[in-house]
């Protein structure tokens, strides 16, 4: 089955450093997300993609729908104590109606 | 608007026992979802129910697993026999009809451990 690979798997950082993270996938998606999992939480949507090559922003997020439509990043700039969580990216195949989601890179902020 | 309830948050069982896990999602929502996260990995879809028809049960392990939603509103995920690999955090989530599939609410999960 179609199947994401995300990187890091994990980040340790510093308050107020920049974060970048990507995600790469064996097939072409029409859609690709970013969430992110607090413990204990399920995922909430960050930001949506929909377009080969689009980027979008949303607050210090910032996102890009890779030109081959086989891969995303994720960047995360001036990084705050609450950035710490799991990120996730998911892509939507618009012939199957459900979304494949890659295993997750978990942010760590050292204070 | 109150977010997707799930019960109960934690629940731990042994091998062979029989869990039950209940949702009840956000009130309008017609499309509900439950999914698989294993400890270390993104969500699975097992089961996504229209109302309360299935529409994807693609990757929900038949032989133990079974779902159902009947009156449109709340649903039941049950394990049967359950095994040391169903240890995992099962999450609902839930919809507006007609939206795009990404568009869902996540509840809290419930996360299982089997002995």
């Amino acid at each position: 089955g179609q199947q994401l690979n995300q990187s890091p798997q994990s980040m340790f950082i510093q308050e107020g450093e920049d974060v970048s993270m990507n995600c790469t996938s064996s097939s072409i998606f029409n859609t690709w997300l970013w969430y992110k999992q607090d413990p204990g939480e399920g995922p909430v949507l960050l930001i949506a993609l929909y377009k080969a090559g689009e980027l979008t922003s949303n607050g210090r997020l910032t996102a890009q729908f890779g030109i081959t439509r086989k891969d995303s990043f994720l960047n995360i700039s001036a990084s705050i104590p609450s950035d710490v969580g799991i990120y996730f990216c998911a892509g939507q195949d618009q012939g199957a109606q459900k979304l494949v989601f890659g295993q997750g890179t978990r942010l760590t902020i050292n204070p | 608007e109150a977010g997707v309830a799930q019960s109960p948050r934690y629940k731990i069982i042994e091998k062979r026992q029989s869990v039950a896990f209940w949702c009840n999602p956000i009130s309008g929502h017609a499309t509900l979802y439950w999914y698989q996260q294993i400890l270390g990995q993104g969500p699975k879809l097992l089961i996504q129910f229209q109302n309360n028809g299935v529409v994807d049960d693609s990757q929900l392990p038949k032989d133990r697993f079974s779902a159902e939603r009947l009156k449109g509103v709340d649903s039941t995920l049950k394990i049967q026999p359950a095994k040391l690999e169903d240890s995992a955090v099962y999450l609902c989530a839930s919809s507006r009809l007609g939206l795009a599939v990404y568009e869902q609410y996540f509840g809290p999960g419930t996360r299982l451990t089997v002995t």
